[in-house]
């Protein structure tokens, strides 16, 4: 089976611009969770989705949204870029709420100019 | 903010173990112990968690302290693949809670 999937890879962006980043999890699994990771950082959690609604929410500001899909796959969009945002953003996905086992994708590098 | 205190790097013989401590001296009595690591330019992968019994998978395995406030995760036979970042995580069992990243441990294995 394919592991969790993120497109695009790699994107670049000026300040002030719009991005939407893609996950496909894992088939079967209902939970997809959006992480931030900045160099040298561990990632920090910024949404839970389940079954199409939102689970949790880190502390991001409201230039952060996501939403899920009826096929279990989420977007992730950022408004309002700033030079600050560059980073990794990683999907993780999970077969139920409870999040034991979350199965990261490869993540999307994210450089804002 | 992380719960736990890690090396920020370690060094490891290829073919001998590697053992890496993780101090989480707060821990509440219903949260478990996880650890992912982190292989360059690729997403945490999930390793192995536990309560307070010692627990082992094809990985791992994860020794927890009876006081519960420090663990070890031992990799028995570390090889070169082995070479990334380990993050010791705690966090409420029932796993509605997200995972809170610290900066981890680099373990670095070397021939």
């Amino acid at each position: 089976d394919a592991g969790v999937t993120q497109s695009p890879t790699h994107l670049i962006k000026t300040r002030g611009q719009h991005v939407t980043l893609r996950c496909s999890p894992i088939s079967g699994h209902k939970s997809v969770s959006w992480y931030q990771q900045v160099l040298g950082q561990g990632p920090q959690f910024i949404f839970q989705y389940y079954e199409k609604e939102e689970r949790g929410r880190g502390n991001f500001p409201d230039r952060f949204s996501a939403r899920q899909f009826p096929n279990y796959s989420s977007e992730l969009n950022v408004n309002a870029l700033l030079l600050g945002d560059s980073a990794l953003y990683l999907c993780a996905s999970s077969r139920s709420r409870a999040l034991y086992e979350q199965y990261f994708g490869p993540g999307t590098r994210l450089t804002v100019t | 903010d992380a719960k736990t205190t890690q090396p920020p790097s370690m060094d490891c013989a290829e073919g001998r173990a590697a053992n890496l401590p993780c101090n989480h001296s707060t821990i509440s009595g219903n949260e478990y112990v996880y650890w992912y690591r982190q292989i360059h330019s690729q997403g945490p992968q999930y390793i192995i968690h536990g309560l307070k019994n010692n627990e082992t998978n094809e990985m791992a395995s994860l020794i927890i302290t009876e006081d519960r406030k420090s663990s070890t995760l031992i990799l028995p036979h570390a090889t070169l693949r082995d070479t990334a970042v380990y993050y010791c995580i705690v966090r409420v069992g029932a796993g509605n809670t997200p995972l809170v990243f610290g900066k981890g441990t680099r373990l670095s294995v070397i021939a």
